[in-house]
């Protein structure tokens, strides 16, 4: 079972960019990286997701190194509204796909 | 597009009472989970329903937890009878598939007090 390891807790300023990285080291073949976003009193929101190399949308950028035993989230230009918790998941593929979630990254954006 | 709807947001109770949670999945989605998070935690898994099957209740406390989708739609998640410990909010998500390439939708949730 791949186990995520992430930092607790991050500050940035407004129209930076954030940079979240996640270990997993024991990473399966068929294993993919996936992270979702949490705001206080809702339910988490599907970031990104992604196998190797890069993958970007309008939200943000998943770089994954070859060996894929870290993942790193990129957040371009950050606002105030990016305040939240960010997870880092590698699923088990091969077991009905059940999701574990660590305990997140805290993200604290200032003006 | 509707969301996961859930209800109630939030109960109150004392220990030993029971209580029931309800979840509406997206339509069409055949996939629903069941969370808990503990403050301060990540979700965790409780229960996984395909259609109208359990794929997975590892960690459900099966002595006093219980959840049932009939008709492959709707669910309920029922705590009888309950502990302190159980004060958390209680998350149902949603997908298409029941793997981790499919996205899950989650609910706004209930938050769950026992006193």
């Amino acid at each position: 079972l791949a186990k995520t390891t992430q930092p607790i807790s991050m500050d940035s300023y407004e129209g930076q960019e954030v940079n979240i990285t996640c270990s997993h080291n024991n990473i399966a073949t068929n294993d993919y990286i996936t992270w979702y976003q949490q705001f206080p009193s809702q339910g988490p929101r599907f970031i990104i997701q992604g196998y190797k190399t890069k993958v970007t949308n309008e939200v943000a950028s998943l770089f994954i190194p070859a060996d894929r035993k870290s993942s790193t989230l990129s957040l371009p230009r950050v606002s105030l509204s990016d305040t939240a918790v960010y997870y880092c998941l590698v699923g088990v593929g091969n077991q009905g796909g059940k999701l574990i979630f660590g305990q997140g990254t805290e993200l604290s954006v200032k003006p | 597009e509707a969301g996961v709807a859930q209800s109630p947001r939030y109960k109150i109770i004392e220990k030993r009472q029971s209580v029931a949670f309800w979840c509406n999945p997206i339509s069409g989605h055949a996939t629903l989970y069941w969370y808990q998070q503990i403050l301060g935690q990540g979700p965790k898994l409780l229960i996984q329903f395909q259609n109208n099957g359990v794929v997975d209740d590892s960690q459900l406390p099966k002595d006093r937890f219980s959840a049932e989708r009939l008709k492959g739609v709707d669910s309920t998640l029922k705590i009888q009878p309950a502990k302190l410990e159980d004060s958390a909010v209680y998350l149902c998500a949603s997908s298409l598939g029941g793997g981790e390439r499919y996205e899950q939708y989650f609910g706004p949730g209930t938050r769950l007090t026992v006193t």
